[in-house]
């Protein structure tokens, strides 16, 4: 079966800085992987997809198969990203379309 | 575009009694829905997914007859918790997906306590 790992809970940084969000998957097929992300009080949205390879709101995210991760980055962190994220896999098959998340990490940005 | 609503938004009922839960997606056809339950500072775990005129597919360790699921129409999915218990409690979301591309659009969740 497939897991989303995200090792970090909680994430702090100051304005400005660069981010990481960390997200290591394990699936033995073709995955498509996602971040979406949920402001406060709002509803889950997508935020980016590794197939389209665009960066939203500067943030962009790579998919290593070597090291079964997509992590996503920002060059310089704003407080308007404070929100939670969730890193997602989707499969192929019979489970197409089918969302695998992983536990979510807050991010946390300091003015 | 692209908009899914849930109703309701916040739901109290007491043990024993059954409850219903509205998805629609307001401005497209939706092929899939899906149903998720989300514990407080929790991931979203799917409970099934709901194909417009076929049986809802449930994930392992998912009550099919707790969990009712009625996709009648391309634009509407509804959940039933029956005889709900406070074991129930949680935070229901609901996706619809339009097909083509691979993306879901997520409705606000529904907060559902059970005394």
């Amino acid at each position: 079966a497939q897991r989303v790992t995200q090792p970090e809970k909680l994430l702090s940084v100051f304005k400005g800085a660069p981010v990481e969000l960390k997200c290591n998957y394990s699936y033995s097929g073709s995955p498509e992987l996602f971040w979406y992300v949920q402001y406060s009080r709002q509803r889950l949205q997508l935020l980016l997809r590794h197939i389209s390879r665009e960066s939203i709101k500067g943030f962009t995210a790579d998919l290593n198969k070597g090291e079964t991760s997509f992590h996503l980055k920002k060059p310089f962190a704003q407080e308007e990203d404070s929100a939670m994220y969730y890193c997602a896999l989707s499969t192929g098959g019979t489970s197409y379309g089918k969302l695998t998340f992983g536990q979510g990490t807050i991010l946390t940005v300091h003015p | 575009g692209a908009v899914v609503s849930q109703h309701p938004s916040w739901v109290i009922c007491k043990s024993g009694t059954s409850v219903k839960i509205e998805c629609r997606s307001l401005d497209f056809q939706a092929t899939t829905m899906f149903w998720y339950r989300q514990f407080p500072k929790q991931s979203l775990m799917l409970m099934a997914t709901s194909n417009e005129g076929s049986k809802a597919t449930y994930e392992q360790g998912v009550e099919k007859d707790k969990f009712l699921i009625n996709h009648a129409s391309l634009t509407l999915s509804t959940l039933t918790v029956t005889s709900a218990h406070p074991e129930d409690s949680s935070f229901y979301i609901c996706s619809a997906r339009q097909g083509v591309p691979n993306e879901q659009f997520f409705g606000p969740g529904t907060r559902l306590t059970v005394l």
